[in-house]
């Protein structure tokens, strides 16, 4: 089983609402990143999860808020986003974390749209 | 810091037609780097990436690239385009100083002429 599978695959949400992407992977991986695509450029990364553990933080807005409950989860809680926050977000997974992360394996994404 | 310059945010070719996409690095320390691609609608996917065990790389669908010390260069190529090789392509660079992360170039839109 080589798969990322993130959920839901599209989500419009009100700039009030809350909710969550998710986000599996069954390959053992030790690493998971989020990454925020917009329309036609490269992606941006947000969060890094090294062994459940917060390892890198891109100075990320408050009202993104990552969770790794464990090794095969990652979650993404979202609240009080604005529009410019509609994008996007990319889950990815690496074997090991290192310096050298290398491969990572990407799910399909899920596609937000804040109204 | 680490970076990678993708020349071209556009590239169009003839179906059977010689595939080149530039990649340019910026480094002190000799550099992890990859090509992606990503189909419409999808996440990446990794073609092939250069750890420092070969010059040449060889990846999945026929893609190559050479990496060039003397030149700082990552170009991706692939002798014959085929029309499932529309999509956009990423160099990306592993970044020495931090763990975990990966740094993208800009992207390259392949498309290919019937």
């Amino acid at each position: 089983d080589t798969e990322v599978t993130q959920t839901p695959k599209h989500l419009v949400m009100g700039m009030t609402n809350k909710k969550s992407l998710k986000c599996e992977q069954h390959m053992g991986h030790r690493a998971m990143y989020w990454y925020k695509q917009k329309a036609k450029k490269p992606p941006e990364l947000m969060f890094v999860y090294s062994y459940e553990k917060l390892s890198i933080n891109e100075s990320v807005p408050s009202r993104f808020s990552p969770e790794c409950p464990n090794s095969s989860l990652l979650n993404l809680h979202l609240h009080a986003l604005q529009p410019e926050d509609s994008a996007l977000y990319l889950c990815a997974s690496s074997a090991v974390p290192s310096r050298f992360a290398g491969e990572l394996f990407f799910g399909e994404g899920s596609r937000l749209t804040v109204l | 810091a680490q970076s990678v310059t993708q020349l071209g945010s556009h590239v169009s070719v003839s179906e059977g037609a010689l595939v080149l996409l530039r990649c340019n690095y910026s480094s002190s320390v000799p550099p992890y780097l990859f090509w992606y691609v990503q189909y419409p609608n999808q996440g990446l996917q990794l073609l092939l990436k250069y750890t420092s065990a070969a010059t040449l790389v060889k990846g999945i669908n026929g893609f190559e690239a050479e990496f060039k010390k003397s030149e700082t260069s990552f170009h991706l190529t692939k002798p014959s385009a085929h029309m499932s090789d529309a999509a956009e392509y990423f160099c990306a660079v592993s970044e020495y100083s931090s763990a975990s992360k990966i740094i993208f170039g800009s992207g390259t839109r392949l498309s290919i002429r019937p």
